[in-house]
């Protein structure tokens, strides 16, 4: 099975800090994916990748950069982190399992801005 | 956009028979996949519909209608372990990208 690891679980930083959260997958898939997780608000996509060096803008990448310079690692960057950006992150690799096709998530890293 | 809808909340007893509705929006639309993610945990792969129809899996079935641009998860034989929340996700464009629903939160009750 695929395994994708975030390097935190828990994360408190302070307003203003540049924060980096690391996801790594075990198997050779392109696309990888970040994710903030909020009540009431599901899942939203903030940036995604489906190749080294390359990088898309998701539905909020304000406030937000990523980093792919090596195949089974992206790196989800907050320039300079502030409260609103409280939230669980959630980094996913794209598996195809039989036909059918469904996501990989890791644990979650829960990262509170203070 | 894109967008997904379906209930906030759900609540039904064990044994029973419970359905979760998704309905969404058609431009780009490639196909309908559920997740399910228990409190504190990470959302995991539950099923994927690309054409219409009934899939199943175990208690869990899933089903897609393109022209009603609207699918659901059906959950039997409840157990207390089937409360959490699920997830419908939408493919488009091929693209790989999932958009999620907001997501309905299942409880099973005695």
């Amino acid at each position: 099975d695929v395994k994708v690891t975030q390097s935190s679980r828990y994360l408190v930083k302070r307003t203003g800090e540049k924060v980096f959260l690391e996801c790594v997958q075990d198997m050779d898939h392109e696309n990888m994916f970040w994710y903030r997780q909020d009540p009431g608000l599901g899942l939203r996509l903030i940036y995604f990748s489906y190749d080294v060096k390359m990088k898309e803008k998701g539905d909020i990448p304000e406030g937000y950069s990523v980093s792919r310079e090596k195949k089974e690692r992206f790196s989800l960057i907050l320039e300079s982190a502030s409260t609103n950006q409280t939230s669980m992150y959630l980094c996913a690799t794209h598996l195809e399992r039989g036909g059918r096709r469904g996501y990989t998530f890791g644990s979650g890293t829960r990262l509170t801005v203070v | 956009g894109q967008s997904l809808e379906q209930p906030s909340e759900v609540t039904a007893v064990e044994g029973a028979i419970v359905q979760i509705n998704c309905t969404y929006q058609t431009s780009g639309f490639y196909g309908l996949s559920w997740y399910q993610q228990h409190d504190g945990g990470a959302p995991t792969f539950l099923s994927y519909n690309a054409l219409d129809g009934l899939e199943e899996t175990g208690r869990f079935s899933s089903f897609l209608s393109r022209s009603d641009s609207y699918g659901y998860l059906l959950l039997q034989e409840l157990q207390m372990k089937d409360s959490a929340s699920y997830f419908c996700a939408s493919f488009y464009n091929q693209g790989g990208k999932l958009i999620f629903g907001q997501g309905t939160e299942l409880s099973v009750k005695p």
